[in-house]
């Protein structure tokens, strides 16, 4: 079945440092691949999306490539901030079969200090 | 703000009871998805409707089970409740099923069982 694996956190960084947050996935067919962000006590955010290989997301300053030959979609800031700080989820979908439902990574808490 | 409510925003009760938790997608669209958010298991998919029907079943308990009325809002039933139902219960809505539309989330209900 299809899965998506994300690295653990939590990912510590200092304000305008680089971050990158790794995530794989295995599905059959070609799925559409997400990013989301939940703030502490609020709902889950589309970040950024990807729908076919090498298709590049990006949304405030975050980006993520779609990269089929390594089966990955990680992604990548260049210069964090402290509003930055929430969980990130990796999820991919798969609209064959009819439905659309998504799988998540097991999220990746960043928090970012000044 | 998504566009998708759900309410109540907490609810409080103990072991063997029965709670219902009620999601109004955005306006237009026409597909419900529940998600389970918990310690242990992470994001999981429930159930998916689209229109009033039932489209795809994920980790859902027998325990549980969801509808959507004619005017496409929809609720989830959680009953025999146990202690490991205490989770985050997401309803996302997005506007299609086979298209790759991204899905928007709710705010999420809070479900503490004692």
């Amino acid at each position: 079945g299809n899965s998506v694996t994300q690295m653990e956190g939590p990912v510590t960084l200092s304000e305008e440092a680089f971050l990158t947050i790794n995530c794989t996935y295995t599905a059959t067919g070609y799925p559409s691949l997400f990013w989301y962000v939940q703030y502490p006590g609020e709902g889950l955010q589309l970040l950024l999306k990807a729908t076919k290989a090498d298709d590049k997301g990006s949304n405030k300053g975050f980006e993520a490539t779609y990269r089929k030959e390594t089966t990955s979609f990680h992604l990548e800031k260049g210069s964090v901030q402290v509003s930055d700080s929430a969980v990130y989820f990796c999820a991919s979908s798969n609209p064959s079969g009819g439905y659309n439902k998504l799988i998540f990574g097991a999220g990746t808490r960043l928090a970012v200090h000044p | 703000d998504s566009g998708v409510t759900q309410t109540p925003k907490h609810l409080i009760t103990a072991t063997g009871q029965r709670v219902t938790l009620r999601c109004s997608p955005r306006s237009g669209d026409l597909s419900v998805y529940w998600y389970q958010q918990s310690l242990d298991q992470g994001l999981q998919f429930l159930i998916q409707y689209y229109n009033g029907e039932e489209r795809a079943k994920g980790n859902i308990l027998e325990r549980f089970s969801a509808q959507q009325f004619p005017d496409l809002h929809s609720e989830l039933n959680l009953s025999s409740l146990e202690l490991g139902d205490s989770a985050l219960y997401f309803c996302a809505s997005s506007a299609g099923t086979r298209d790759r539309a991204e899905q928007f989330f709710g705010p999420g209900t809070r479900l503490t069982v004692l």
